[in-house]
């Protein structure tokens, strides 16, 4: 496609569930980052794919948190047995040398 | 390594008059330098990009931005503010390679416009 596609765009989901949240990147974009935004505060990283290099796993926040890349292509971000503060926007980006695109986001709500 | 730093986390400016957003920036690498804008409950929407080329870079909605590499700034301005402007901005430097240390984010600053 065009742009960064991210799905589902919302999300509810109970407390202590487990959530999928799908990134598409630009065709040839070699990297892949995931960010989270919640409510008022700025962008926390959380992890990055380049290539087929092992992932930058440095900003997640705790082991509830995982992503993987298939094929060097779209990624998942999953979340296991989810927290209130789970809640937030989720972006994913992708970027060649000198392009970077964002994805419109997840808004994920824990409830 | 490199950082960002957005010098404002807001600004206020009555319609009609220019903008001016601060954005300074180190990196030990020739940088890529992004601004994208997000308003409330929206994405982010890429306002222009600094790749090495022309140093004074033209966006859209008549926003533009100055490399300086002797100041390493990257200010974002706009002649005439919009009330439609009223968003978030941030200032992203980039380098090849990436990691977490390859894609910076500044802290934002929230643009308000006055009647």
């Amino acid at each position: 496609g065009a742009g960064v596609s991210q799905s589902p765009s919302n999300k509810v989901t109970e407390k202590g569930k487990d959530v999928e949240l799908r990134c598409d990147p630009i065709s040839g974009h070699t990297a892949l980052y995931w960010y989270r935004q919640s409510l008022g505060q700025g962008l926390e990283f959380l992890i990055y794919f380049q290539g087929n290099s092992a992932p930058d796993k440095s900003g997640l926040p705790s082991d509830r948190f995982s992503a993987e890349r298939t094929g060097g292509s779209v990624s998942t971000l999953t979340i296991q047995r989810t927290q209130q503060e789970d809640s937030a926007v989720y972006l994913c980006a992708s970027s060649s040398v000198k392009s970077l695109h964002f994805g419109n986001g997840t808004r994920l709500t824990v409830t | 390594a490199q950082s960002v730093t957005q010098l404002d986390s807001h600004v206020s400016v009555s319609e009609g008059t220019p903008v001016l957003l601060r954005c300074n920036y180190s990196s030990s690498y020739s940088p890529s330098l992004f601004w994208y804008v997000q308003h409330p409950n929206k994405g982010l929407q890429l306002l222009l990009k600094y790749t090495s080329a022309a140093t004074l870079v033209k966006g859209i909605n008549g926003f533009e931005a100055e490399f300086k590499k002797s100041e390493t700034s990257f200010h974002l301005t706009k002649p005439s503010a919009h009330m439609s402007d009223a968003a978030e901005y941030f200032c992203v430097v980039t380098r090849s390679g990436g990691g977490a240390d390859g894609l910076t984010f500044g802290k934002g600053t929230h643009l308000i416009i006055q009647p």
